[in-house]
């Protein structure tokens, strides 16, 4: 089945660390996002992708990076300079990034700073 | 710019009680308007949507009726069942790049 995949499911990081958090999809889908979740807060925007070798910042993109060098995949690298990245973090791909594309989401990442 | 306001949750009711999940947007133009549901531990997958004033979008029992006179795009079950605890948000996209603009979300806890 198609779907996206997120890898790992919880992650825990010392301070000062990055970490890179997976998304893989096999939908052929062109467009991808990174959301972020806290608690009472809904989902933001933190990058977003319309075609390999593209990308661009969300809301809150500070102290994120990302790539897209293949469609299939999208990596989210949470550096040292994310003052508070202890969240709940979605991956989700679209058709395209225009129009009312139906967002597929994956199961998500817990990154926990200790 | 655009936004998206959700009643505050939890919402607590019985195994059959109806439903409804108050939502309301703010957007220029003509947005189009979703609901998504997370089950506990999990991403977002859609429930259902609304592209145009007066559509009504509706899945697994539930309905919600683009509302544009009153910005307005309620979530409602007739009988919900314990499988439907989850967290429910409402989010809009508008035209031209598809950022998805979610509110706050709101938890239903249904029980037996």
């Amino acid at each position: 089945d198609g779907g996206i995949t997120q890898s790992p499911k919880y992650l825990f990081r010392k301070e000062g660390q990055n970490v890179t958090l997976s998304c893989e999809q096999n939908l052929n889908h062109d467009a991808m996002y990174w959301y972020r979740q806290d608690p009472g807060q809904g989902l933001r925007l933190i990058y977003y992708s319309q075609i390999v070798n593209d990308f661009q910042k969300g809301d809150i993109a500070e102290g994120y990076s990302v790539s897209r060098e293949k469609k299939e995949s999208f990596p989210l690298t949470v550096t040292s300079a994310q003052k508070n990245p202890t969240a709940f973090y979605l991956c989700a791909s679209s058709i395209a990034a225009y129009g009312a594309n139906v967002l597929t989401f994956g199961a998500g990442s817990r990154l926990t700073v200790l | 710019g655009n936004s998206v306001t959700q009643m505050e949750g939890p919402v607590t009711l019985s195994e059959e009680a109806f439903l409804t999940i108050n939502c309301t947007y703010t957007a220029t133009g003509y947005p189009s308007l979703f609901w998504y549901v997370q089950y506990p531990g999990e991403g977002l997958q859609l429930l259902l949507k609304a592209t145009k004033a007066d559509d009504k979008g509706s899945n697994k029992g539930f309905e919600a009726t683009y509302r544009k006179e009153t910005t307005s795009f309620h979530l409602e079950k007739g009988s919900v069942q314990v499988s439907d605890s989850a967290v429910y948000f409402c989010a809009l996209t508008n035209t031209g790049f598809q950022k998805l603009v979610f509110g706050t979300g709101t938890r239903l806890l249904v029980s037996p």
